[in-house]
């Protein structure tokens, strides 16, 4: 059974730092990994998708990484913003093509 | 744009009343398509995989007289949560599968927030 951790549960940070988010998961047959924002009482909005075969994908100030090997991807936000501010959560399509398996998020807070 | 559209966004039902929400896939056809629910600082977990034509596949512990759900066409989703209750207020998003589509990719919906008054 796919098991998604995400660490730091929350991180609060001064605005124009640079974070790294973590996701690490514990079956590494995946097919795809995918970081969402969600913003208090919204939806999730897709941010970046990494397929198995790809080591990074990069979005504007975002970029996520997969190391598949050691099951886990960082997703690196530069120059952080107060509109950063949000739950950021990491999604494995792993298990048949069809499961995905959410991780619990990380509410960062980016203070102005 | 949107792959796969979900309706309403935000919903208030009054505690006993049903309550539908749709998750259409846009511009292609879903075979299955897959229901989360979060529960309030946990992550978002399947409740159900929908089937096009068949019945649902409901996960351990999920309800399915509560929750039902019907996949009656290739584009088109519903959840309906039966006699709601305060406790079932919570987000509910919807996905679907595309083979071969992105790599495989699971598109989803923007998620909808019931509320139970």
């Amino acid at each position: 059974k796919q098991e998604v951790t995400q660490i730091p549960a929350a991180l609060s940070v001064p605005e124009g730092e640079n974070l790294v988010l973590n996701c690490s998961f514990t079956d590494s047959a995946i097919y795809n990994l995918q970081w969402f924002r969600q913003d208090p009482g919204k939806g999730l909005t897709s941010l970046l998708l990494i397929q198995s075969s790809q080591r990074e994908q990069t979005s504007g100030r975002l970029n996520a990484s997969l190391d598949k090997s050691s099951g886990r991807s960082t997703l690196y936000i530069a120059a952080s913003q107060p509109g950063d501010s949000a739950t950021y959560l990491c999604a494995v399509n792993s298990g048949g093509y069809q499961k995905v398996t959410f991780g619990t998020g990380t509410k960062l807070q980016v203070i102005p | 744009g949107a792959v796969v559209s979900q309706h309403p966004s935000r919903v208030i039902c009054k505690s006993g009343t049903s309550v539908k929400i749709e998750c259409r896939s846009l511009d292609f056809q879903a075979t299955t398509m897959f229901w989360y629910r979060q529960f309030p600082k946990q992550s978002l977990m399947l409740m159900a995989t929908s089937n096009e034509g068949s019945k649902a596949t409901y996960e351990q512990g999920v309800e399915k007289d509560k929750f039902l759900i019907n996949h009656a066409s290739l584009t088109l989703s519903t959840l309906t949560v039966t006699s709601a209750h305060p406790e079932d207020s919570s987000f509910y998003i919807c996905s679907a599968f595309i083979p071969g589509h992105g790599g495989n990719t699971i598109y989803f919906g923007e998620g909808s927030w019931l509320t139970v008054v």
